[in-house]
């Protein structure tokens, strides 16, 4: 069964760095990483997406190593209504490729 | 910004009874997808859909599942003869190319009695 892993939570506070890193061992080779926030009863939301190296948007940086099997989310600066749930997605090589989201990081800002 | 919606956003079924869920991706997208979310578990992929067919599924989306775009707006996830553990969040998605990122609705919670 193809798994990404993610660490359960993190807590943080406000105004530092986060880094959250996802593992995903069997990725497909071609296709996106992609990270996602989700607060409670709502759907996902879009993050960062990135195939390889780094990439930087206005709200967040993403790591991917040469392997492509892991990839971290860094949230720079965070505060408190960036508690919420996140996400990597990514297609796994199992036979056929599949969509597969990690399995969540909850992340928990204090004051 | 354009959103994906999905209706109802709360439906309680019988066990044993057909359901339908519902979803306007955002108009210009042509890839679908439909996802499960159980009550405190990370978000499942059941099936994606592109040029009126499935291009993918997963182990979850048996027979008892099935997916269809009646129309130019709307995408369907047909759920027969529910079961207690179909209780979920129902999550569908839609991206103009598969390449970009997928845009989520807020979903149905589906309730089985």
């Amino acid at each position: 069964l193809a798994k990404t892993t993610q660490p359960i939570s993190m807590d943080s506070y406000e105004g530092q760095e986060v880094n959250i890193t996802c593992s995903h061992n069997n990725i497909a080779t071609n296709d996106y990483i992609t990270w996602y926030q989700q607060f409670p009863s709502q759907g996902p939301r879009f993050i960062i997406q990135g195939y390889k190296t780094k990439v930087t948007n206005e709200v967040a940086s993403l790591f991917i190593p040469a392997d492509r099997k892991s990839s971290t989310l860094s949230l720079p600066r965070v505060s408190l209504s960036d508690t919420a749930v996140y996400y990597c997605l990514v297609y796994m090589n199992t036979g056929f490729q599949k969509l597969v989201f990690g399995t969540g990081t909850r992340l928990l800002v204090s004051p | 910004e354009p959103e994906v919606t999905q209706t109802p956003s709360h439906q309680v079924t019988q066990m044993g009874q057909e359901v339908i869920l519902r979803c306007v991706p955002i108009s210009n997208h042509l890839y679908f997808y439909w996802y499960r979310q159980i009550l405190g578990q990370k978000v499942e992929f059941l099936v994606s859909f592109y040029n009126n067919e499935i291009s993918e599924k997963s182990e979850i989306f048996d027979d008892q599942f099935s997916v269809e775009r009646p129309d130019g707006s709307n995408f369907t996830l047909k759920i027969r003869s529910t079961k207690l553990e179909d209780s979920a969040m129902y999550f569908c998605a839609s991206t103009e190319d598969g390449d970009q990122p997928q845009h989520f609705g807020d979903g149905t919670r589906l309730s089985i009695l």
